[in-house]
């Protein structure tokens, strides 16, 4: 079976444009995560879908935003790019949702913005 | 105060030796636990999760907590160079969350 998969794998982008990053989950899988990851330190919390509902969103600007389509893949976007997003962003694939669920990731977009 | 808190590291041990891993988290309602490596540049895979006090084996990893403490660790038995990685301690939160430390470098060295 396919694990998760991530699209583009790099990116770069220019301060002040907009970017879309692409996840697919492990077959049967409903919940994708969002993560933001720079370097040194650990992945950091910016959306949870479940069946196609937000379920959770982090402390992260509205420039962010993401969908769930009804194959259970996801979009992340950010708009006007700042060069702090420059950073590794992780997708999390989970059977369900709940305490005892597993998450495993794609193997993430690197984006740099100049 | 941050919501998980790992050893800062690095942490160099020899080949065949013990390497161990500390992580305390600051929500007393954390249920469950995770253990990721994350090799340098890529992404973070899953080896251990945890959901009772006590001790849980997988091979040469055994993952330890304690929920009374608000402390999870691991231990890497018989270290070898494929172990040198980043070792992140994550805890579920909320259902939906998982909140990560900034993770401990590993170094086995021949």
């Amino acid at each position: 079976d396919a694990g998760v998969t991530q699209s583009p794998t790099h990116l770069i982008k220019t301060r002040g444009q907009h970017v879309t990053l692409r996840c697919s989950p492990i077959s049967g899988h409903k919940s994708v995560s969002w993560y933001q990851q720079v370097l040194g330190q650990g992945p950091q919390f910016i959306f949870q879908y479940y069946e196609k509902e937000e379920r959770g969103r982090g402390n992260f600007p509205d420039r962010f935003s993401a969908r769930q389509f009804p194959n259970y893949s996801s979009e992340l976007n950010v708009n006007a790019l700042l060069l702090g997003d420059s950073a590794l962003y992780l997708c999390a694939s989970s059977a369900g949702q709940g305490r005892n669920t597993e998450a495993f990731f794609g193997q993430g977009t690197r984006l740099t913005v100049v | 105060q941050k919501e998980v808190e790992q050893n800062s590291g690095p942490l160099s041990v020899p080949e065949g030796a013990i390497a161990s891993l500390n992580c305390t988290y600051s929500d007393r309602g954390s249920q469950s636990f995770f253990w990721y490596r994350q090799y340098s540049g890529k992404s973070p895979e899953l080896i251990m999760s945890i959901y009772s006090n006590g001790d849980k084996e997988d091979g040469r990893f055994t993952a330890q907590l304690n929920k009374a403490s608000q402390y999870v660790s691991l231990l890497i038995r018989d270290s070898q160079p494929s172990d040198s990685a980043t070792y992140l301690c994550a805890v579920n939160l909320w259902d939906y969350k998982l909140s990560f430390g900034a993770g401990t470098t590993v170094t086995v060295r021949a």
